[in-house]
């Protein structure tokens, strides 16, 4: 049961564009929601996260928008740079010292800066 | 060290055999998790630690997987019998305690059955 849908499959951008990534989830009990960056043969690190507190982060050009009515949230990068490209997770976590803290990931999204 | 270290980076192996990988989380994490990761797909849970008992293992998807670890540090993932739908990136991940965030991932094992 996928709990965490993310669009689109595979994105193409030219340098200096916007990136949008998005994602839903179903589970309302999810209070954490990151974003990775993965590298061929490297494992996720982590770009940005954000709670449901807020509807808005940013930081540098990554901006994390979140409509907790809609349950989707959404990866904005600004100025995209060939040096993006690469493949984002967006995952989902309860957090608190009574949950594990696993995180339900989406299937990914390779992006694909163009010089 | 620094960072999550897994090992080997790479394995390949024969239908049937047993295969173990390693993972040594950052120092002082007590949190560890396993996760699967198919070729062009997301990360799929396995298991989860807290210091070495396993509270959660709901993501194994077979009696052929198993996962230890010592105390809180090194633990080992093991899976027997291996098939070819076992082929994956396997990752690890550590966080600070029980339910904190963020995760630390390694770089994973890539174990590919012929």
């Amino acid at each position: 049961q996928q709990q965490v849908k993310q669009s689109p499959q595979s994105l193409i951008v030219q340098k200096g564009g916007i990136s949008i990534i998005n994602c839903a989830y179903e589970n309302t009990a999810f209070d954490y929601f990151p974003w990775y960056q993965q590298f061929p043969g490297k494992g996720p690190a982590l770009l940005i996260a954000i709670r449901p507190d807020v509807s808005e982060k940013k930081e540098g050009r990554f901006t994390i928008s979140f409509n907790k009515s809609a349950k989707q949230f959404s990866l904005h990068i600004m100025d995209s740079q060939p040096g993006d490209s690469a493949t984002y997770f967006c995952a989902a976590s309860p957090v608190g010292s009574s949950n594990t803290g696993k995180l339900i990931f989406g299937q990914g999204t390779t992006l694909q800066v163009k010089p | 060290g620094a960072g999550v270290s897994q090992s080997p980076s790479n394995k390949v192996t024969e239908k049937g055999k047993d295969v173990e990988l390693r993972c040594d989380p950052i120092s002082g994490h007590t949190a560890l998790y396993w996760y699967r990761q198919r070729l062009g797909q997301g990360l799929e849970f396995l298991i989860y630690f807290q210091g070495n008992s396993a509270p959660d293992k709901s993501g194994l998807p077979s009696d052929r997987f198993s996962a230890e670890r010592t105390g809180e540090s090194v633990s080992t993932l093991t899976i027997q019998r291996t098939q070819q739908e076992d082929s994956a990136v396997y990752l690890c991940a550590s966080s600070l305690r029980q339910g904190a965030q963020p995760q630390h991932f390694g770089d994973g094992t890539r174990l590919s059955i012929l």
